[in-house]
């Protein structure tokens, strides 16, 4: 069965400052792999996903994130982080062999400092 | 176009009672899917349908249930429910096996 780890439960940066998420999977083959966002008291936003191809994928608000066969990893990253960022982010693994299911990682809150 | 929609926003049950919640998927989309967001348990698959069939279940006892109608909106149902079950409800559609569309949930709480 696949699995998910984030590593980090919270995260606290500097507005301005750059962002990298942690995510490790677990899983026999190429998985889909996702990162979603969400704010307090809402639902999921899909930032970004990968499939296949360009192990590097632009999401959206800026985000990005580099799929890394060799380390099981697909790790988010942000530039220049604004305050508005501040929120809880998933990183998720879907495989078509689990009937479409995803499974989630345990999430990484992340605060942004003025 | 619009996105998931889910209701109600908030349901207060009592233990043993029973919880409907709906759940609607964008307009073309097939398939619906329910998480459950329990704190402390973070995210977890509850129910899949598509077409109108159940196609997979995760660990969750058989008082989870549900249906999708001909139009694909989605009911989930718990029954006897209990103190464990205060969580956020998460409704996702999909047209594909690639992408899932999450609503803004239904937070059940039960006392």
């Amino acid at each position: 069965a696949q699995s998910v780890t984030q590593p980090d439960i919270h995260i606290t940066v500097s507005e301005g400052a750059s962002l990298e998420l942690r995510c490790n999977y677990s899983y026999g083959a190429t998985p889909y792999l996702f990162w979603y966002v969400q704010s307090p008291g809402q639902g999921l936003q899909l930032l970004l996903k990968y499939f296949s191809g360009d192990t590097l994928v632009q999401g959206i608000k800026g985000f990005e994130a580099e799929f890394k066969r060799s380390q099981s990893s697909f790790n988010l990253r942000k530039p220049s982080v604004h305050w508005s960022d501040a929120a809880e982010y998933f990183c998720a693994v879907g495989t078509n062999n689990a009937g479409n299911m995803l499974t989630f990682g345990g999430g990484t809150r992340l605060m942004v400092k003025p | 176009e619009a996105g998931v929609t889910q209701s109600p926003t908030h349901l207060i049950k009592t233990r043993g009672q029973q919880a409907t919640l709906r759940c609607s998927p964008i307009s073309g989309h097939t398939s619906v899917y329910w998480y459950q967001q329990a704190l402390g348990l973070g995210l977890q698959f509850l129910l899949w349908y598509d077409e109108g069939e159940e196609r997979n279940r995760g660990n969750f006892p058989p008082r989870f249930s549900g249906r999708q109608f001909p139009n694909y909106s989605s009911e989930l149902n718990v029954n006897a429910l209990e103190l464990e079950d205060s969580a956020l409800y998460l409704c996702a559609s999909s047209s594909d096996i690639y992408e899932q569309y999450f609503g803004p949930g239904t937070r059940l709480t039960v006392t």
